[in-house]
């Protein structure tokens, strides 16, 4: 099994809904982070999270939200889907015990496309 | 505040062939430097990264980069690439006020010709 899962992989939705995606680790890491993917954009980050009671805006949290429900888990929502968030979406953690030089560890995304 | 700009949106080389992808970085204190390769439909794995020491860093799958602090850049590069390294390569910096939060560049694409 994956280290970092994210659920759903690829979701298609229409303007307006609730969409939320969810991240779930076996890594025992404390930080957990959402990206967002554009093609042409690099990765750009939406929100972080350095323990349960920690979590930060990112570069681009305007229309997200998150849910840091436990060590494990870190939940992006998007409380009214519009087409420009279409993108691919990556979770990711990392370990505060390896200072600023931790590897960050990805899931394997989720794709969304909104009509 | 910091950025990193990556150059190239896509190269291709000849199989066999040598690869330096380039990545250059703004930020006023020494950063702390990453190269990351993504496969198709899959997420990004470390290839390598800078934080001290040895400015020439050695990375997985023969992979390695040069911090070069005058030209505020930090280049990848591959002697012989192979087939299996047609991916999209992403740089990033991290900083000390950044809690290990990145910031990334926009990528390369790699395309590899027989």
């Amino acid at each position: 099994d994956a280290d970092v899962t994210q659920t759903p992989r690829n979701r298609i939705t229409k303007t307006g809904k609730r969409i939320m995606l969810e991240c779930s680790q076996t890594k025992g890491h404390d930080r957990m982070y959402w990206y967002r993917q554009d093609p042409g954009l690099g990765l750009r980050s939406i929100y972080y999270s350095f323990d349960v009671k920690d979590i930060n805006k990112g570069e681009i949290s305007d229309g997200y939200s998150v849910s840091r429900q436990a060590q494990a888990k870190f939940s992006l929502s998007l409380e009214s889907a519009i087409p420009n968030q279409t993108a691919l979406y990556f979770c990711a953690t990392s370990d505060p015990g390896q200072g600023l030089g931790g590897e960050l560890f990805f899931g394997e995304g989720s794709r969304l496309t909104v009509l | 505040a910091q950025s990193v700009t990556q150059p190239d949106i896509h190269i291709t080389v000849s199989e066999g062939a040598s690869l330096e992808l380039r990545c250059n970085y703004s930020y006023g204190a020494t950063p702390y430097l990453f190269w990351y390769v993504q496969s198709p439909g899959q997420g990004l794995q470390l290839l390598l990264k800078y934080f001290s020491g040895d400015t020439l860093v050695q990375g997985i799958k023969g992979f390695e980069a040069e911090f070069k602090r005058s030209q505020s850049s930090f280049n990848l590069r591959k002697p012989s690439v192979h087939w299996s390294d047609a991916a999209e390569y992403f740089c990033a910096v991290g900083a000390n006020n950044q809690g290990g939060k990145l910031i990334f560049g926009q990528g390369t694409e790699l395309s590899v010709k027989p």
